[in-house]
């Protein structure tokens, strides 16, 4: 069965660079979260899409951005990355805005150096 | 305040030992829902159980079980004679109505480790 796919794996950009995550949710899924999971922390919940549209935001700073695609794939955009910004980020998909459960993503792994 | 308590942050048993993972969790939602998620040291968040508030059936899984108790915001998991390959970090999460949408907050995590 399809997955959530995220790329790229693994990521190692400097410090004020910029970078961008790219997720494909399960085919016919129309919701789209983005979540940071820093080492040794719980995944926090950054950004949702809906229909492609943004439909609820959680702890995502200003630097970063996000948007989902008329194929429903979505990519976060983050400026000026600092240290803290390593850490490893999720991309989940649902049908119906969560209410059937999640996918997630293997994740992308960021680090800035 | 934390909305998903996990108040074990480390757990060590030996292999074949039985290991119960606690959750409380927090809402003043009717509708709401209960996961558990299982994060080996690959990364990836593998999906365990998902559990709606209207439905308290414990459940079996093989070596895994689960029981749901409204009364007590409880949603603890429990793994029946341990292997190694359990050896993870498990997280609750709660998933509560925002908006539209329902967004899934975790707990800080269980790192269960299984010693051979």
């Amino acid at each position: 069965a399809a997955g959530v796919i995220q790329s790229p794996r693994h990521l190692i950009k400097e410090k004020r660079e910029t970078a961008t995550l790219k997720c494909y949710p399960i085919p016919r899924h129309d919701t789209v979260y983005w979540y940071q999971q820093g080492p040794g922390q719980d995944p926090q919940f950054l950004i949702s899409f809906y229909e492609k549209m943004q439909s609820d935001k959680g702890s995502i700073p200003d630097r970063f951005s996000a948007q989902q695609f008329s194929d429903y794939h979505s990519e976060l955009n983050m400026s000026s990355l600092e240290l803290g910004d390593s850490a490893l980020y999720f991309c989940a998909s649902s049908y119906g805005q969560g209410a059937y459960g999640y996918t997630f993503g293997s994740g992308t792994r960021l680090t800035v150096v | 305040a934390q909305k998903v308590t996990q108040a074990q942050t480390e757990i060590s048993v030996v292999e074949k030992e039985d290991v119960t993972l606690d959750c409380v969790y927090e809402t003043r939602d009717t509708t709401y829902y209960l996961f558990w998620y299982k994060q080996p040291p690959s990364g990836e968040l593998v999906f365990l159980i998902r559990r709606n508030s209207f439905d308290e059936q414990n459940e079996i899984s093989g070596r895994y079980s689960w029981n749901f108790q409204k009364s007590t915001s409880s949603f603890n998991f429990t793994i029946t004679a341990s292997q190694v390959v359990d050896s993870a970090v498990y997280f609750c999460a709660l998933s509560e109505a925002r908006g539209g949408s329902y967004i899934p907050t975790f707990g800080r995590g269980t790192s269960l480790i299984v010693h051979p």
